[in-house]
């Protein structure tokens, strides 16, 4: 059955210094695909990056990229040069290309991310 | 383009009545999801439709969620009657991907700013 593990309830970094946010997935399926998600307070879902698993260079987006690690089955979110604006929770998120599901999107317990001035 | 629009954005209700939730997709979007998300948890899965059909409904307590998108563009979420549990997040999500084996995994899901129940 395919599991998202975030391993960190709570992470703080400091304003305008570069934090690796966790996660971990399991899935018996080879085809898939990870996505981050942040969630202000605000409470909306906002989606931030998207990497394939068959894609072979890491993703990026702006000041968030992907550290994908396939043999390990890990999918670390990193926030280069954090803001202030960058405090929320942070999900981790993997949607199975084939199955019955259809693509139902799994998520882990998130991570909040506190980023200090 | 407009978002996934949900209404309404808070609801508190006390126990044993009844809860109505709204969700409009993005446009063009075949596939919606109804997720549950309780406080310091991840979302959770209700339902999933494409076009007007229910995907999976697996994970939905049919004993009083309903669910529906007649016209498979707009869709209603029920709860009848609430309990206690049932104070979450509802978010509705859509997606562009209508079918296609292995396509799923590339298309994000797109949420709604999502409905606060309170259940007192």
């Amino acid at each position: 059955a395919q599991k998202i593990t975030q391993t960190q309830p709570g992470m703080f970094v400091q304003e305008k210094e570069a934090v690796t946010l966790d996660c971990t997935y399991d899935t018996s399926d080879p085809s898939y695909g990870l996505f981050w998600y942040k969630q202000p307070s605000s409470g909306e879902m906002i989606f931030l990056i998207y990497q394939g698993s068959y894609d072979q260079q890491n993703a990026t987006e702006g000041r968030y990229s992907l550290n994908f690690q396939k043999a390990r089955k890990s999918a670390n979110l990193v926030i280069s040069a954090s803001q202030l604006g960058d405090s929320a929770m942070y999900f981790c998120a993997m949607r199975e290309g084939y199955g019955g599901s259809q693509g139902n999107l799994i998520f882990g317990k998130g991570t909040k991310l506190s980023v200090k001035p | 383009e407009a978002g996934v629009a949900q209404s309404p954005r808070y609801k508190i209700i006390e126990k044993r009545q009844s809860v109505a939730f709204w969700c409009n997709p993005i446009s063009g979007h075949a596939t919606l999801y109804w997720y549950q998300q309780i406080l310091g948890q991840g979302p959770k899965l209700l339902i999933q439709f494409q076009n007007n059909g229910v995907v999976d409904d697996s994970q939905l307590p049919k004993d009083r969620f309903s669910a529906e998108r007649l016209k498979g563009v707009d869709s209603t979420l029920k709860i009848q009657p609430a309990k206690l549990e049932d104070s979450a997040v509802y978010l509705c999500a859509s997606s562009l991907v209508p079918g296609g084996l292995g396509a799923y995994r590339h298309s994000p899901l797109h949420f709604g700013n999502g409905t606060r129940l309170t259940v007192t």
